[in-house]
């Protein structure tokens, strides 16, 4: 089946510092790949969809100049936390859909907790 | 404005008791509805579409349009079936963007 990875899983740094958080399709590609947040027993927030070789969209009231998406490959994109706080301080969630199909399951990467101190 | 709502955070049953967890949703169209599961430390999958209208674990759902509700049912709750639910719908505009609903603990006691 569809697996997508994470990288880290989790990581913890310093007030001010940027972080980048990987996310792979392993065994198919991806034209379209989007990125959540999770708040402890809250639900998923979209924060953005990344298509491959474009700019992502931004969900309202998410800083894209904070929360920078690449998407270089069919299989990799990237989420730089910029100039990371506490506030960050989260569960990422990446997920990838197949290419060319809308509606398609979307599969759900492992998470990547982020705590900032 | 396309949202979805699942009006329990936590429902609890013992085994072998039917199972209802309640999604509802506001979309001006055809929507697309989808149950996902996350269990203990796992990611997110995929339980059932309600365009595939199959049976997954036992939970089916039926999407009610007239009542814009896509309730997941299972008649005989497992223990294994505790877990965070979510109900999602995708969104207009051909994005792929799927629109979660809050959750619920389905918590099934022995």
């Amino acid at each position: 089946g569809a697996v997508v990875s994470q990288h880290p899983s989790w990581v913890i740094c310093k007030s001010g510092t940027s972080v980048k958080i990987e996310c792979r399709s392993l065994d198919f590609q991806a034209t379209t790949m989007f990125w959540y947040r999770q708040f402890p027993k809250q639900s998923l927030m979209l924060m953005a969809t990344s298509n491959e070789g474009s700019k992502a969209t931004y969900e309202q009231g998410v800083e894209k100049d904070k929360f920078l998406i690449n998407h270089a490959s069919l299989t990799l994109s990237t989420l730089t936390v910029t100039s990371a706080h506490p506030e960050d301080s989260s569960f990422y969630i990446c997920s990838a859909g197949l290419a060319g199909r809308k509606g398609e399951t979307q599969y759900f990467g492992p998470g990547t907790r982020l705590l900032v101190l | 404005a396309q949202r979805v709502t699942q009006p329990e955070k936590l429902l609890s049953v013992f085994k072998g008791a039917p199972v209802e967890l309640k999604c509802n949703y506001s979309y001006s169209g055809s929507p697309e509805l989808f149950w996902y599961v996350q269990y203990s430390r796992q990611r997110l999958q995929l339980l059932l579409r309600h365009i595939s209208r199959e049976s997954i674990k036992g939970f089916t759902a039926d999407l009610n349009k007239g009542e814009t509700s896509f309730h997941l049912k299972k008649p005989f709750a497992q223990e294994e079936d505790s877990a965070m639910y979510y109900c999602a719908l995708i969104g207009s505009g051909n994005t792929g963007k799927l629109i979660f609903g809050q959750g619920t603990t389905l918590q099934v006691k022995p």
